[in-house]
């Protein structure tokens, strides 16, 4: 399978602890995103990468939480502190460079979190 | 807030019928998305339509898009249980990179 692989798929975390996601995208794909979804809402965008620079974060992301994508490849997110707030599904998608805006994006099955 | 905002909330109908959605949204927009999210298969990709576009189709799935009233539809043909799922509309703002997604609808078909 060729497709977004995220990991863990599950994580259950103590309220404090700190998180570490990892999101491998479509290999040719230069666009990654993170989404966060909770029960019952659609995804909400946290940042993107454009290879390896992260040209945009949501203000959802606080200082808590910091995301990588070294070498324009894999693509790490990290919770510190964590709340039980933060207790969600998070998602990563990747989408080929299009010309004009977001296209089509192809999502992981996600990690779904819970803090304790 | 949300860009998209999806009606109904919930839609159960029996096999072979028809689905619609509809999705609402405020601001320009570069293209309009639907997803559809299930617990096998996670979030899908279903269909994209520009905004100079009105109306689009891809095998059961039609869509259909105002821009003058800032909406969009999506109607599923002839519904099977595997359609079963939560559909989410998709805006792409212009200007901007990522994708912005309403709270969804959730399909149940009835066999």
């Amino acid at each position: 399978d060729t497709g977004v692989s995220q990991d863990p798929r599950h994580k259950i975390t103590k309220r404090g602890q700190n998180v570490t996601f990892r999101c491998d995208p479509i290999s040719e794909h230069n666009r990654l995103y993170w989404y966060r979804q909770t029960l019952g809402q659609g995804p909400e965008f946290l940042t993107y990468f454009q290879n390896e620079a992260q040209l945009e974060k949501s203000r959802l992301l606080s200082d808590r939480f910091s995301a990588e994508r070294p070498k324009g490849s894999f693509s790490t997110l990290e919770i510190q502190r964590t709340e039980q707030g933060d207790s969600a599904m998070y998602l990563c998608a990747s989408s080929p460079m299009g010309t004009s805006g977001p296209g089509e994006q192809f999502f992981g099955p996600g990690t779904r979190l819970t803090v304790l | 807030s949300q860009q998209g905002e999806e009606d109904p909330q919930a839609l159960s109908i029996q096999e072979g019928e028809n689905a619609t959605m509809n999705c609402s949204y405020k601001t320009s927009i570069n293209n309009l998305q639907w997803y559809r999210q299930n617990s096998g298969r996670g979030l899908v990709h279903l269909i994209l339509i520009r905004s100079n576009e009105r109306e689009k189709h891809s095998g059961r799935l039609r869509v259909t898009l105002d821009t003058s009233k800032k909406s969009s539809s999506l109607l599923i043909t002839a519904s099977r249980a595997a359609d079963t799922a939560s559909y989410f509309c998709a805006t792409a703002l212009r200007g901007a990179n990522n994708l912005f997604f309403g709270t969804g609808t959730r399909l149940t078909v009835i066999p």
